[in-house]
C-alpha cells in the first residue's frame, strides 16, 4: 500500500524557536496533502490543505503565518511552526492524496511536537 | 453544532461482545463516510468505507443512513485487540477541495 512517511516522529523545542515538520509521498505523487493537529482526547482537526505548486488553504483559526507551509515537490511538503509556544505543543498528522486515485488518502504517522 | 458527532465513551466490553458505534453529521452534501481507527499516539487508519447499502467485512458491519444522517459501526465477537478509539469520518467536496472531517472519536476498551 501507499506509504506516507513525517520526519521527525518526535521533537521537543523551546518557546520561540521554529520547528519544520517533513510529509512525503515515498511510491506515489501527490499534488494535494493536508495538515492536521490534534490534541489529546481530541479529534483531528484540519489547519490547511498544502497544493503543490500553488499558495495552501488555510482553515478559519489558524494563522498563515505562523503555520508555514510549502509544497515543493510532488512528494514533499512541509510545515514550519514558526515562534512557537507551549499551547502549540500537539500531534501533527498529516495525509497525502494520491494523483492516481483521489478518492484516497494517506496518512503519515505523526510528529508529535512538545514546546518547553 | 460539530460537523460530525460521536458518542465519546468509553465502551467497557467484555471479549465476545458485540458493541454499536453511532455517528450524525451535519452537512447534508457529504459524499463519502468512512471508520478509522486509531490506536494510542498512532496515527488513524482506514477501517472501512460506509455504503448506503451497509457493508460488511468479517465481525464489522457499517451502515449509512442519508435521509437521517447517520453512520453506524457494528463489531461482533469483540477481541482484546479492538481496543482503540474509533473515528466517524465524512468527506465533502467543499470550495474545490476533498478535505476529510473527522469526528471526535469513540473509545472502546476491550476486557479479558
Amino acid at each position: 500500500g501507499a506509504v506516507v512517511s513525517q520526519h521527525p516522529s518526535w521533537v521537543i523545542c523551546k518557546s520561540g524557536t521554529s520547528v519544520k515538520i517533513e510529509c512525503r509521498s515515498l511510491d506515489f505523487q501527490a499534488t494535494t496533502m493536508f495538515w492536521y493537529r490534534q490534541f489529546p482526547k481530541q479529534s483531528l482537526m484540519l489547519m490547511a490543505t498544502s497544493n503543490e505548486g500553488s499558495k495552501a488553504t488555510y482553515e478559519q483559526g489558524v494563522e498563515k503565518d505562523k503555520f508555514l507551509i510549502n509544497h515543493a515537490s510532488l512528494t514533499l511538503s512541509t510545515l514550519t511552526v514558526t515562534s512557537a509556544h507551549p499551547e502549540d505543543s500537539s500531534f501533527y498528522i498529516c495525509s497525502a492524496r494520491d494523483d492516481e486515485n483521489i478518492y484516497e488518502q494517506y496518512f503519515g504517522p505523526g510528529t508529535r511536537l512538545t514546546v518547553t | 453544532r460539530k460537523e460530525v458527532e460521536q458518542d465519546p465513551g468509553p465502551f467497557n466490553v467484555p471479549e465476545g461482545a458485540t458493541v454499536a458505534f453511532n455517528c450524525t453529521y451535519s452537512n447534508s452534501a457529504s459524499q463519502s463516510f468512512f471508520w478509522y481507527r486509531q490506536d494510542c499516539r498512532k496515527e488513524p487508519k482506514l477501517l472501512m468505507s460506509v455504503y448506503s447499502s451497509g457493508n460488511e467485512d468479517g465481525r464489522f458491519t457499517a451502515q449509512l443512513n442519508r435521509a437521517s444522517q447517520y453512520i453506524s459501526l457494528l463489531i461482533r465477537d469483540s477481541k482484546l485487540s479492538d481496543s482503540a478509539t474509533y473515528l466517524c469520518v465524512v468527506n465533502t467536496w467543499d470550495t474545490g477541495r476533498r478535505a476529510l472531517t473527522f469526528g471526535s472519536g469513540t473509545r472502546l476498551q476491550v476486557q479479558p
